[in-house]
């Protein structure tokens, strides 16, 4: 089994859908979670961190559930510029261990 | 925020030679950097873990004596790629950070080996 696992995709949504992704994780020791966004030949970047409350950035919302080992990124009325792939990543800093997802392509269509 | 640097963007090499790609963390200090390998279409794949001041940690099925990692200082790591070969072409990208903050990635290194 992966160490964290994401929904294989591809999503294919029309502007102005409401897309959801999860991501789940198999060290329970794991302490921080974040999304990040990679669009075609470039870098990962930091989307949002994820915390146990859940937060919420515009469009875009985040929450973890510990008890079930997953975290999910909601995105709210999708725009042509949301198109990319999203990776969940997760960190365990008891041995600086630092584990994406396969990540997840998305594709927000007119 | 934290500003990573990777050097060089691209690079062009003959099959047999090595290649040195830098990552560098230039407003913090770095013990631990990561270094990861992306094919086209495909994911990223952690390759190592850089630790300042001791041995990279490699994952499975990566060749440490091929890929060098050299972590001298908090602010840079290098990884080397001895005797490439073609299907050593790929996007060679590292990060760095503070952890709590989440961490950045490098702009990646393209790496193409003909």
């Amino acid at each position: 089994r992966k160490e964290v696992e994401q929904d294989p995709g591809p999503f294919n949504v029309p502007e102005g859908a409401t897309v959801a992704f999860n991501c789940t994780y198999s060290n329970s020791a794991s302490q921080s979670f974040f999304w990040y966004r990679q669009d075609c030949r470039k870098e990962p970047k930091l989307l949002m961190s994820v915390y146990s409350s859940g937060n919420e950035d515009g469009r875009f919302t985040a929450q973890l559930n510990r008890a079930s080992q997953y975290i999910s990124l909601l995105i709210r009325d999708s725009k042509l510029s949301d198109s990319a792939t999203y990776l969940c990543v997760v960190i365990s800093y008891n041995n600086n261990d630092m584990r994406f997802g396969a990540g997840t392509r998305l594709t927000v269509k007119p | 925020g934290a500003v990573v640097s990777q050097h060089p963007s691209w690079v062009i090499c003959k099959s047999g030679t090595s290649v040195k790609i830098e990552c560098r963390s230039l407003d913090f200090q770095a013990t631990t950097m990561f270094w990861y390998r992306q094919f086209p279409k495909q994911s990223l794949m952690l390759m190592a873990t850089s630790n300042e001041g001791s041995k990279a940690t490699y994952e499975q099925g990566v060749e440490k004596d091929k890929f060098l990692i050299n972590h001298a200082s908090l602010t840079l790591s290098t990884l080397t790629v001895t005797s490439a070969h073609p299907e050593d072409s790929s996007f060679y990208i590292c990060s760095a950070g503070q952890g709590y903050d989440g961490y950045t990635f490098g702009s990646g290194t393209r790496l193409t080996v003909v």
